[in-house]
């Protein structure tokens, strides 16, 4: 199984809105509405902010949205403020009770 | 407060045996399908294996099929994985996460551990 292809990096000055691709097959991304978003700061363990294509956890702020087209999943971050700096990272169901995960993307807040 | 709690990383020479262990707190640990998740220095996250909440059902990774052997004990409340034929490429740092799809409907990782390190090395 072959990781998901993010952009190595997104950067956006704050306030501005970013969004990150990840893109799978059809045999993960696109046959599933099982794709969630992870957010990870450095020497921290992933934090969840977006699971089922589009739904956000309890706590996690209404600025972090996701979508799907295809094969494709998007992670848009609106009103980029400082904290939201960090490596992000797409995660997909790819049958047979497997999981795989992006490549990753380092967001920078200039 | 909800809680997992990795230990039993460490140095290992190529072709060792190493027991990874997860301590699970403040949720019923006996209700969740629970994973390992592990990433290499400076890498991405790489899922490893996953087992269901009364061990019935069980997979791996292509990558450590054969090699490790994950379980669980829930009157412990612990979560382990037995790595065995260590090789270089399983350097990384191993979370354990929990899957919260067949008790909250939410499809997804959603609590995660701080992770330990496993070293291979001659």
């Amino acid at each position: 199984q072959s990781a998901l292809t993010q952009p190595a990096s997104v950067s956006g000055s704050p306030g501005q809105s970013i969004t990150i691709s990840c893109t799978g097959t059809s045999s993960d991304v696109g046959s599933y509405n099982l794709v969630s978003w992870y957010q990870q700061h450095p020497g921290k363990a992933p934090k969840l902010m977006i699971y089922e294509v589009s739904k956000r956890p309890s706590g996690v702020s209404n600025r972090f949205s996701g979508s799907k087209s295809g094969n494709t999943a998007s992670l848009t971050i609106s009103g980029l403020q400082a904290e939201d700096e960090a490596d992000y990272y797409c995660c997909s169901y790819a049958g047979s009770s497997s999981y795989v995960f992006g490549t990753g993307t380092k967001v920078t807040v200039l | 407060e909800v809680q997992l709690v990795e230990s039993g990383g460490g140095l290992v020479k190529p072709g060792g045996s190493l027991r990874l262990s997860c301590a699970a707190s403040g949720f019923t640990f006996s209700s969740y399908s629970m994973n390992w998740v592990r990433q290499a220095p400076g890498k991405g996250l790489e899922w490893v294996s996953s087992i269901s909440s009364s061990s019935s059902y069980i997979y791996y990774a292509d990558s450590v099929k054969g090699r490790f052997t994950i379980s669980r004990d829930n009157a412990k409340n612990s979560l382990y994985l037995q790595m065995n034929s260590l090789r270089a490429e399983d350097t990384a740092v191993y979370y354990c996460a929990r899957d919260a799809a067949m008790v909250q409907g939410v499809w997804a990782f959603d609590i995660w551990g701080q992770g330990t390190m496993v070293t291979v090395s001659s």
